[in-house]
């Protein structure tokens, strides 16, 4: 089954201690990107990724880190979390075809809190 | 920004067609359209998209109006299990949310 795998769903973590949310899809997709959402701003992206050892900034980087070593996997870390990056995530992943015709499959979602 | 405008909520009785219209009018000529709905917090999902013709598929109709400035997605017999959040989202790789239209099916 195609599908777009995050890990963990649910995470409660204190202000400054580093944490990673994984991210895998067996899809051989070449673009991968993550989101936050939060109530009444909707889904922003925050890092994206075009294939293996290409990444760059979305909309809302500040405070986060992404890797794409192996074209299936791509975490987000945050070094140093803050209460202000309290919110839900989604990973998405997709073909990077030429013609602009490709559907996106997101994640389950990772709801994270920062005290 | 996003390029689209919705209304931000509808009402749809069960077994009837819900109509959810869009507006992109910034669209360009090679640009999608797509819709996407989520479901409480889940993962949006993705339901149609097209360029310029109108799109059938075993969810929904998506109606293309002929200059590309406005869209409507047809689910033809909505159920309660509809009820979600319906984005239109105008572009490529980079999905550019807005807030959708929150659609409630009622019994």
């Amino acid at each position: 089954e195609a599908q777009v795998t995050q890990n963990p769903r649910y995470l409660i973590t204190v202000t400054g201690k580093k944490l990673t949310v994984t991210c895998s899809q067996n899809m051989n997709h070449e673009y991968m990107s993550w989101y936050r959402q939060d109530p009444g701003l909707g889904l922003r992206q925050i890092y994206y990724s075009m294939n293996v050892e290409v990444t760059d900034k979305g909309d809302v980087p500040e405070g986060y880190k992404v890797s794409r070593k192996e074209k299936r996997n791509f975490p987000l870390i945050l070094e140093s979390p803050s209460p202000n990056q309290t919110s839900l995530y989604f990973c998405a992943s997709s073909l990077l075809g030429r013609s602009m015709n490709t559907e996106a499959f997101f994640g389950q979602g990772t709801r994270l809190t920062v005290v | 920004d996003a390029k689209t405008t919705q209304p931000p909520s509808m009402d749809c009785a069960e077994g009837r067609a819900a109509n959810l219209p869009c507006n992109h009018s910034t669209i360009s000529g090679n640009e999608y359209v797509y819709w996407y709905r989520q479901i409480h917090s889940q993962g949006p999902q993705y339901i149609i998209h097209g360029l310029k013709n109108n799109e059938t598929n075993e969810m929904a109709s998506l109606i293309i109006t002929e200059d590309r400035k406005s869209s409507t997605l047809i689910l033809p017999h909505a159920t309660l299990r509809d009820t979600a959040v319906y984005y239109c989202i105008v572009g490529f790789q980079k999905l550019v949310f807005g807030t959708g239209t929150r659609l409630l099916v009622s019994p």
